[in-house]
């Protein structure tokens, strides 16, 4: 089974500045996705960026980006010019590429523990 | 679009109770899923619906039943209430050809 690890259960940033949240995975297979979801007071989840394990290039959505090392299983996420709307709980994901015989991935996610976000005005 | 919608977003339970959470979906999605989150464990899968007319158990599935009604329904039962079932419980869906899962609001369940 795959696990996902994040070892910062709390991180806090200045406004403006930018801050690097971990994360590691631990898995066999070669074709996989992982994820950054973050959830707000509000609950809500909401995706903040994905990356596909075949593709070398990280992924990047505006002032988010991560860093992806296949072979170290590393999946880190990169806010810059953090601002006060992107304090929340932020949680790795890993998405299997397994497959039914009918060719349909499950889709099934397995999650990291959280790291709780807080940016100072 | 309402997107994925759940029912109750709160609920007390007393030991040994049961409940039905209500999850439906207006996106013509065909997998659904049940996590629940507990703190410092992130969300875990509890059961799984690849399809209409399929369900799967997930990561932590004793003590819950699903039932997928239809394409647009996927609901999970407590038969029997336990405080280990305290918790925030979240539905989702996804198109199968789409990366994305789409959560709804979630329920905050408490058993005494």
């Amino acid at each position: 089974a795959q696990t996902v690890t994040q070892s910062q259960p709390e991180m806090s940033v200045q406004e403006a500045e930018t801050v690097t949240l971990s994360c590691t995975y631990d898995t066999s297979e070669s074709d996989y996705y992982l994820f950054w979801y973050k959830q707000p007071p509000s609950r809500q989840m909401i995706l903040v960026i994905r990356q596909e394990a075949y593709k070398q290039q990280n992924a990047t959505e505006n002032r988010f980006s991560v860093n992806f090392q296949k072979a170290a299983k590393s999946f880190s996420l990169k806010i810059s010019d953090s601002q006060l709307g992107d304090a929340a709980m932020y949680f790795c994901a890993y998405r299997s590429g397994e497959r039914n015989a009918g060719g349909t991935s499950y889709g099934k996610l397995t999650f990291g523990q959280g790291t709780i976000l807080t940016v100072h005005p | 679009n309402a997107g994925v919608t759940q029912t109750p977003k709160f609920q007390v339970l007393k030991t040994g109770q049961s409940m039905t959470l209500q999850c439906a979906q207006d996106m013509n999605h065909n997998s659904m899923y049940w996590y629940r989150q507990d703190p410092g464990m992130g969300l875990r899968l509890i059961y799984y619906s690849a399809s209409e007319g399929t369900t799967d158990k997930g990561e932590v599935p004793n003590g819950y039943n699903v039932s997928r009604l239809n394409k647009r329904e996927f609901s999970l039962r407590l038969e029997s209430a336990a405080p280990s079932q305290t918790s925030v419980y979240f539905c989702a869906s996804r198109d199968r050809r789409s990366y994305e899962q789409y959560f709804g609001p979630g329920t905050r369940l408490t058993v005494t």
